[in-house]
């Protein structure tokens, strides 16, 4: 298994566009989430999915949005960018959030610049 | 809502040696998970262990196992034996076990330096 893979990387964006990290998971794990990380500061969660077709915010969602149209896949889209989103997005899932197998794994990160 | 505390941040341990990273967290549940993830520079978030609040018995894996104490909100990650490749950024994380969103409450990490 891959595990939980995001693309890019790395990405440098202006102010005011627009793009989408990428991330999939191949364990079939029915929750995924997205997390910011910033300096000096733990790991904050942006979104959340239950399962296909299932999203719910977390604790910072303004200015992202997100989709699950498959198991496999949860990309997070910044609809226009702002220098605020500048960090580190890491990409997480876990089997579910019952029957003590919600241990979450996360990708390597993506490291989003805006100018 | 839920936080969590790490208190050191930065610590250094020679190779070999033990050291202990601190956290406390604050929270009404009673039911709910406990975790150490490790970051080192790659920037991976690395499981290091995890603690059901339910089990009284300290959690173990290999080198590292911590100290919980419910009541007194304390869960602290010991880490025997220090190698090189200890060194990372170790994060306390809390998540609670109910129907809603297994959401994970991270502290401010402790930056841990293995030094020769």
């Amino acid at each position: 298994n891959a595990g939980v893979t995001q693309t890019p990387k790395f990405q440098v964006l202006k102010t005011g566009q627009s793009m989408t990290l990428q991330c999939a998971q191949d364990m079939n794990h029915e929750y995924m989430s997205w997390y910011r990380q910033d300096p000096g500061m733990g790991l904050r969660l942006i979104h959340y999915s239950v399962g296909a077709g299932i999203t719910d915010q977390g604790e910072v969602p303004n200015g992202y949005n997100v989709s699950r149209s498959t198991t496999e896949d949860f990309p997070l889209r910044l609809l226009s960018a702002a220098p605020s989103q500048t960090s580190v997005y890491f990409c997480a899932s876990s089997y579910s959030q019952r029957g003590g197998r919600d241990t979450q794994y996360f990708g390597p990160g993506t490291r989003l610049t805006v100018l | 809502a839920q936080t969590v505390t790490q208190s050191q941040p930065e610590m250094s341990v020679q190779e070999a040696e033990t050291v202990t990273l601190s956290c406390t967290y604050d929270t009404s549940e009673n039911n709910y998970y406990l975790f150490w993830y490790k970051q080192p520079p790659s920037r991976q978030m690395i499981l290091v262990i995890r603690q059901e609040a339910y089990k009284q018995q300290n959690a173990t894996e290999n080198r590292f196992s911590v100290n919980f104490q419910k009541a007194a909100k304390s869960f602290s990650l010991k880490i025997s034996d220090s190698q090189l490749g200890d060194t990372a950024m170790y994060f306390c994380a809390f998540m609670k076990r109910t129907g809603t969103a297994s959401k994970l409450t991270f502290g401010t990490g402790t930056r841990l330096q293995v030094t020769l």
